[in-house]
Formats: C-alpha cells, structure tokens, sequence
C-alpha cells in the first residue's frame, strides 16, 4: 500500500516558537494531502486540504494565520505552527491520497507537539 | 456537514470473544473506510468500503449504502486488536476531486482483556 511519513514524530518547543512538520508521501504522488488534529481521547477533526500550487483551504474556525501550510511539491506538504501557544499542543496527523476518484486515504504516523 | 457516529463508543471483550461495531451516516457517501488507531497514534488501513463486503483475515466490514451504516467485525478478538476504531466517510467535493476528505465518527474505543 500507499506510504506516508511524517516528519517529526514529535517535538516540543516554547510557547511563542514556530514548528514545522513535513508529510511526504513515498511512493506516490499526492496532488491533495489533508491535515488533521486530534486531542487526547478524541476523534480526529479536519484543519485544512493542501493543494499542489496553490493555497490551502482551511475548515471553519481554523486559522490560517496561524497554521501555514505550503504543498511544494506533488510529494511533500508542510504544516507550521505559527507562534505557538500551549493550547496548540495536539496530535497532527495528515492523510494523501493517490487522486484516483474517491480511493482510499493513507495517513501519516502523526507529529505529536507540546508547546511548553 | 454529513455526520457519523459510531457505537458503542467503549467496548471491552474476553481474548477470544467476537464483536461488532457500528458506523451510521447522514448522508450519501462515496469513499467509506475502517481504520484501526494503534497505541502510538498510527491509522492502520482496516477497509475501504463504500459498499459491500470485504474479509481480511478475523475482520470483515459490511456498508449497506442505502441504509447509511456500515458494520466491522472482529472474530476471535486477541490482545492486540486493542484500540480505537475509526468509521470515517467523505463525500465528493468540487471540481478538483478533492472528494476524499475524511469526516471522522467519535470511534469504538477496544479493550481485549487475556
């Protein structure tokens, strides 16, 4: 099957820093990926999809300001945490799929980040 | 937005034991799939299943597209299907096929006691 990664699996950092996670699919090219969070003992909710060349679109409530995400390339996606602040700490997890009509999804390992 | 939830939302079984979860739908979907959630976080692909049904070894899904719910079963549980089970569905979205975002359901957390 399809692989992702994601790069780093974990990371903490002072609040008011930027962090950026990567998510690369391997071995396949990913014209969307999608970025997701997920808090303790929670489902996992959308953020926003990250289009090859051109901008993200972001659910209702996420800010965009503040999460920036840049798709550079049909295999790599990036999510940065804009001057983070403890609340932000969460599970990132992103998802890519082949761009076959409705197939399925393959996520990544997840980033977990705690902003002190 | 469509949504989805799941039951029961905790389960514990005896090693051994068979089970079934449960995912309803508000709406018509055209991408549905299983995913189990390991203890370091990692989605393990269960089934992609929009319709039908598919067997992978001691777990099956059944989608009945018409009714809005889908069905996983877990036969002969061990130690190691513990964990937290996710339905999660999409609908096509756009132009740009950017159909597969995935709504999640709250998921069937698993315990399989030795």
């Amino acid at each position: 099957g399809a692989v992702v990664s994601q790069h780093p699996s974990w990371v903490i950092c002072k609040s008011g820093t930027s962090v950026k996670i990567e998510c690369r699919s391997l071995d396949f090219q990913a014209t969307t990926m999608f970025w997701y969070r997920q808090f303790p003992k929670q489902s996992l909710m959308l953020m926003a999809t990250s289009n090859e060349g051109s901008k993200a679109t972001y659910e209702q409530g996420v800010e965009k300001d503040k999460f920036l995400i840049n798709h550079a390339s049909l295999t790599l996606s990036t999510l940065t945490v804009t001057s983070a602040h403890p609340e932000d700490s969460s599970f990132y997890i992103c998802s890519a799929g082949t761009g076959e009509r409705d197939h399925e999804q393959y996520f990544g390992p997840g980033t977990r980040l705690t902003v002190t | 937005g469509i949504q989805v939830e799941q039951s029961p939302p905790d389960l514990i079984l005896q090693e051994g034991a068979n089970s079934t979860l449960r995912c309803n739908f508000s709406d018509s979907v055209n991408n549905l799939q299983w995913f189990h959630q390991n203890p370091w976080g990692q989605l393990i692909n269960l089934f992609y299943i929009p319709s039908g049904t598919k067997q992978n070894g001691r777990l099956s899904a059944t989608t009945v597209a018409t009714e809005r719910y889908s069905l996983l079963y877990i036969s002969s549980s061990q130690t190691t299907d513990s964990g937290v089970y996710f339905c999660a569905v999409a609908q096509t979205w756009g132009k740009n096929n950017a159909g597969n975002m995935l709504t999640f359901g709250g998921g069937t957390r698993l315990m399989v006691k030795p």
